[in-house]
């Protein structure tokens, strides 16, 4: 099966722009997740989805961010505008079964100069 | 609040050594554990898990134990690989939509 997808893999963006980051579930998994991890530091929790609704958005740092999950499927984040703290490695997640673990993509790096 | 420590790095390690990486948690009620690890220029990939105490979690010849009495999940492989260098993470998943804490990550070298 094809795995979760997201892109761009890299973005360089000057502060004050904004950026809107993808991501493609595994088809099926209700569950998906976005994550970030900022200079080498921990891996922080953003937001859940389930299918199109947000289950959890405790995470989300501030009203600059704005996810959605149209129809349940493809996910977006966007951030604007952006600020040069919002730089780091943007993850996504899907899960079928949560309680058994996620499958992550590769990331989107995501630089504020 | 629920919290996952694991030890810090870089560990250095020679083709063959046994590996230990530790991680403890705090949680409240009964998480699932979890170490996950990424190579270099790819995302994290699940590398075991367990769900419940003294379930044990292998994969790829690490292996690491849901230990409650001492709330830990130390990492272990017996003979470690070139290819074993990434940075490992340890988390653990709470409530009911299974939102996942992390570690820091432990950053693995192995020399050959």
């Amino acid at each position: 099966e094809a795995g979760v997808t997201q892109f761009p893999s890299h973005s360089v963006i000057e502060k004050g722009q904004t950026v809107t980051l993808r991501c493609d579930p595994i088809s099926g998994h209700d569950n998906l997740y976005w994550y970030r991890r900022v200079m080498g530091k921990e891996i922080k929790f953003l937001l859940h989805f389930v299918k199109e609704s947000k289950q959890d958005e405790s995470g989300m740092p501030n009203n600059r961010f704005l996810a959605e999950r149209t129809g349940g499927t493809y996910s977006t984040l966007k951030v604007q505008p952006a600020e040069l703290e919002d730089s780091g490695v943007y993850f996504c997640a899907s899960s079928q079964v949560p309680r058994y673990g996620y499958t992550f993509g590769s990331g989107t790096r995501l630089t504020v100069v | 609040g629920n919290s996952v420590t694991q030890m810090e790095g870089p560990v250095t390690l020679s083709e063959e050594a046994f590996l230990t990486i530790n991680c403890t948690y705090t949680a409240t009620g009964y998480p699932s554990l979890f170490w996950y690890v990424q190579y270099p220029g790819e995302g994290l990939q699940l590398l075991l898990k367990a769900t419940k105490a003294d379930d044990k979690g292998s994969n790829k010849g690490f292996e690491a134990t849901y230990r409650k009495e001492t709330t830990s999940f130390h990492l272990e492989k017996g003979s470690v690989q070139v290819s074993d260098s990434a940075v490992y993470f340890c988390a653990l998943s709470e409530g009911g939509g299974f939102k996942t804490i992390f570690g820091a990550g432990t950053r693995l070298f192995v020399k050959a």
